[in-house]
């Protein structure tokens, strides 16, 4: 079956440090997503990549779709302890038969910490 | 708040038991979608429903059930619990537009614990 798969499990940076993880898939994905989940809390959209090779910022986060529509990373400028938490992407498994069966894959995220 | 409730926040029960997890979606949502987290295994995607049917299937286990009822809420059963299914279970919800889905929202997660 689709796997979606993530580098690295673990990321423990100096704040002021950049982060980056990485994200590939074993499929063509349509679109890929991050989601961003605090210690105790529960995975927050983040982005969404529609297109080949697009690439999109959000203020010190930047997201990379792949040329191939398989891999995907999401690089983080100049770390803060806000950052702290765990990056997980996600793609979707599309069937065939129609629009209303959606099954979101996650990668098994990286846990980022940041030492201030 | 992303607009996703899940019940009970917290769960203790013994080998054996059953238990039931309730999640009611996103205002205007219609698919409701069950995941485990465990520390190992990330992410793993349960089960979908979609306006009260299922629709897409992972690895839930047999002794696993869920259902969506007409106003939308949705319960996981698990029964004949045993100590691995110690777990965060999430509930997620979206909804399906001309432009495809929604990206999910999560409730906060009911975190279940066997002993």
């Amino acid at each position: 079956g689709q796997q979606v798969m993530q580098i690295p499990q673990y990321q423990h940076v100096q704040e002021g440090e950049d982060f980056t993880t990485y994200c590939n898939s074993s499929t063509t994905l349509s679109n890929i997503q991050w989601y961003k989940q605090r210690p105790g809390g529960h995975p927050v959209f983040l982005i969404q990549l529609v297109k080949s090779g697009e690439v999109k910022k959000q203020k010190r986060l930047t997201f990379q779709f792949g040329e191939a529509k398989k891999n995907s990373s999401l690089h983080i400028t100049a770390t803060q302890t806000t950052d702290v938490g765990t990056y997980f992407c996600a793609g979707p498994l599309l069937r065939g038969r129609g629009g209303s069966n959606y099954k979101l894959t996650f990668g098994k995220g990286t846990l980022l910490t940041v030492n201030p | 708040d992303s607009g996703v409730t899940q019940t009970p926040k917290h769960l203790i029960t013994a080998t054996g038991q059953r238990v039931t997890l309730r999640c009611s979606p996103r205002s205007g949502d219609l698919s409701v979608y069950w995941y485990q987290q465990s520390l190992d295994q990330g992410l793993q995607f349960l089960i979908q429903y979609y306006n009260g049917e299922e629709r897409a299937k992972g690895n839930i286990l047999e002794r696993f059930s869920a259902q969506q009822f007409p106003d939308l809420h949705s319960e996981l059963n698990l029964s004949s619990l045993e100590l691995g299914d110690s777990a965060l279970y999430f509930c997620a919800s979206s909804v399906y537009r001309e432009a495809g889905w929604s990206p999910l929202h999560f409730g906060n997660g009911t975190r279940l614990t066997v002993t």
